[in-house]
């Protein structure tokens, strides 16, 4: 059973550009978790999803972000206009259900902004 | 909201025993974690506390006191391989689904 995955594990983007950053949740799992970590710091939550609907975004920048989870294929974290202070990991998780169940997370990626 | 504390680094010797402490607060506490994160890597899964007391897993045991928003992570045998950063993670029933709040991580360095 695979993990969770990411790609790409490491992303170069210009100021100004557009970074895509996609998540697959392990096998059976439908809630999906996007945290952000800055250099020298802990994660901290962005937004949760379940297929197709955001549950809590209070994480996110109100402008340039924005997260999907369709029906089919993986979610996507979206920034648009990138800007040097988004060069960080951005980890996604996922779980099989809430309450009793761990989160379980994939490898990263690492964006870095010029 | 939620205010996770944690040393932000320790050093200890291999073979010995090493107690990483978080305290928190929350107005909703539904559970605390503990994850291990290796430089660059992803974080991975080491404990789950809900009730009072000490849960044991091999080498890692995790204490948690809800009277006293407080835990505890004991690594003991310590191993060259234990230096990572450990992140207390909490759950508040106030947050929708299942999202954990985390401290900043504390970076244990274990020498020879």
């Amino acid at each position: 059973n695979a993990g969770v995955m990411q790609n790409p594990r490491h992303l170069v983007r210009r100021r100004g550009q557009e970074a895509r950053l996609r998540c697959s949740p392990m096998k059976g799992h439908s809630h999906v978790y996007w945290y952000r970590q800055l250099p020298e710091e802990g994660l901290k939550f962005m937004v949760y999803l379940q297929k197709e609907n955001i549950i809590d975004e209070s994480g996110m920048p109100k402008e340039r972000f924005s997260a999907e989870f369709p029906k089919e294929g993986p979610s996507i974290l979206r920034i648009q206009q990138v800007v040097r202070g988004d060069s960080a990991a951005y980890f996604c998780a996922s779980s099989l259900g809430t309450e009793l169940y761990e989160q379980y997370f994939g490898p990263g990626t690492r964006l870095t902004v010029t | 909201g939620q205010n996770i504390d944690q040393p932000t680094e320790m050093t200890a010797t291999e073979g010995a025993i090493v107690q990483i402490n978080c305290t928190y607060q929350t107005s909703g506490f539904n559970g605390l974690f503990w994850y291990q994160q290796h430089a660059g890597e992803a974080p991975t899964f080491l404990s789950y506390n809900v009730l009072d007391g000490l849960e044991e897993k091999g080498r890692f045991s995790s204490f948690l006191s809800r009277s006293k928003g407080y835990s505890y992570l004991l690594l003991k045998e310590l191993q060259m391989k234990d230096s990572a950063s450990y992140l207390c993670a909490v759950r508040d029933r106030d947050n929708a689904g299942n999202m954990l709040t985390f401290g900043g991580g504390t970076r244990l360095m274990v020498k020879p």
